[in-house]
């Protein structure tokens, strides 16, 4: 049974950066995609990108082009999701899930599942 | 990016009553790749349905759904105290342009 542990809550400061983990265990992590999905106080869910661990290859939703950065070390299982030039707009919970699966040389769309349990980043001066 | 709109915002029924939630996509879903999710305070998501129509490992059979190309929709036969939940439905077959819906707020009357 995969679980996806994720770290801490953060307070950063406004224009400042943060590196959020999440450690995969139990289960294959390269076969798999993991994306990154936020969710501002007591709004809806905002699909951030995904990492290919197998291949290292990240895809970025528009919004967050330039901004957002996923990575992944297959050695840990862990990938990260690091985003900069914060502004109180980013204060969110953030997860990571599972998702599409990677066999050689396709990808099969696979729905979200498991997913961490979150991580609270509050941005504040 | 294919946008997905939930209907209702909100939906207040009574335990025992049967709900019905709607999701509608802009464009053609490709190959149903239509999944559900639950969401309690506090939690994260809880992934319900996928493909559409098959419930995920472990969901009760009263939670259905249904529907093809651009009209979806979600069914609990009879509802139970722990299902009052926001509700999400995700589109995930254009990837990597995943998308979710804004969500159903499902509370006791």
């Amino acid at each position: 049974q995969v679980q996806l542990v994720q770290s801490g809550a953060e307070v950063k400061k406004p224009g400042s950066s943060v590196k959020v983990s999440c450690k995969a265990s139990g289960g294959t992590f390269s076969s798999y995609t993991i994306s990154w999905v936020r969710q501002a106080p007591g709004q809806g869910l905002e699909w951030m990108g995904r990492i290919i661990p197998i291949l290292g290859i990240a895809n970025y939703a528009q919004k967050f082009q330039g901004r957002v950065t996923i990575t992944a070390d297959k050695s840990t299982s862990t990938a990260y999701m690091e985003l900069s030039s914060l502004r109180s707009e980013d204060t969110a919970v953030y997860y990571c899930a599972r998702g599409d699966r990677v066999v050689p040389a396709a990808i099969h769309p696979q729905p979200f599942d498991p997913w961490g349990q979150g991580t609270l980043v509050t941005v504040s001066s | 990016e294919i946008v997905l709109t939930q209907s209702p915002g909100t939906l207040s029924l009574s335990p025992g009553e049967r709900a019905t939630l709607s999701c509608r996509a802009s464009q053609s879903v490709s190959s149903s790749y239509l999944a559900w999710y639950q969401q309690k305070p506090g939690q994260a998501p809880r992934l319900l349905i996928y493909g559409a129509s098959s419930r995920a490992t472990g969901i009760p059979d009263r939670f259905s759904g249904s529907g093809s190309g651009t009209d979806f929709t979600l069914t609990i036969s009879r509802l139970e105290p722990e299902d009052f939940a926001v509700y999400y439905c995700q589109q995930y077959g254009s990837s990597p342009g995943i998308t979710f819906g804004q969500g159903t707020r499902l509370e006791i009357k």
